[in-house]
């Protein structure tokens, strides 16, 4: 099935290390992408390609890849990473087409 | 910069049909694959639909599949979702989005559709 999993929240106090896991039998083959989005704003892509940050995008966000499930680690997380997470994945071949984000993590930061 | 305004959003009845516009500026627009996200109000993202740098492929959810057109205009920077059939279900803020290999980079803003009576 073409789903992605990610747990509803996740809570750290500032400067402890948030990880937020998406699960999916796709992510064996493909890459996997994550967006941050706050209150009220556009998503912003935080992580490509399983591992490569954006330009402009901290150093302390990190991703990884591992099987089915990837990652995206925070280290040291600030009050302004406070925000929703969301993973998304392609699998595309010349018969099918399936794009497909995570159902979303709460990231507090208190 | 990259910038992307999205605009056509409102209110519409069900079974009733919506154009929604995207503008786009700062990069080689005919070089870039562009995507229709949507996001239900209070919940999570769906990419609805995308379309080749060339306009000549287009891609959909199956969700909106023969619903749904999306289409581009090279010469004006600009890519449209044409929508039909609407239902509630189709209720969301709807984002443009850069996406190359139909994987969104930059978003706009996004534009509200309400379907109700």
């Amino acid at each position: 099935s073409y789903e992605l999993t990610q747990p509803p929240s996740v809570s750290v106090s500032p400067g402890q290390t948030a990880r937020i896991t998406c699960s999916g039998e796709t992510l064996s083959k493909r890459y996997a992408y994550w967006y941050q989005q706050k209150s009220g704003q556009a998503p912003v892509l935080v992580i490509s390609d399983d591992t490569i940050r954006p330009s402009g995008i901290p150093e302390r966000f990190s991703g990884s890849n591992s099987g089915t499930t990837a990652t995206l680690t925070i280290s040291g997380a600030q009050v302004e990473d406070e925000a929703d997470y969301f993973c998304y994945s392609t699998d595309n071949n010349v018969n099918d087409l399936h794009l497909v984000f995570g159902g979303g993590t709460r990231l507090t930061v208190l | 910069e990259v910038q992307i305004v999205e605009s056509g959003g409102g209110l519409v009845q069900p079974g009733g049909s919506l154009r929604l516009s995207c503008g786009a500026s700062g990069f080689n627009f005919s070089s870039f694959a562009m995507s229709w996200v949507r996001q239900t109000p209070g919940k999570g993202l769906e990419w609805v639909a995308g379309v080749s740098g060339s306009g000549g492929r287009q891609y959909y959810a199956d969700s909106v599949k023969g619903r749904f057109t999306i289409s581009r205009a090279n010469s004006k920077n600009t890519v449209d979702l044409q929508m039909t059939s609407l239902t509630v279900e189709d209720t969301a803020v709807y984002y443009c989005a850069r996406s190359p290999h139909l994987v969104p980079d930059y978003w706009g803003q996004g534009t509200l559709v309400a379907v109700s009576s």
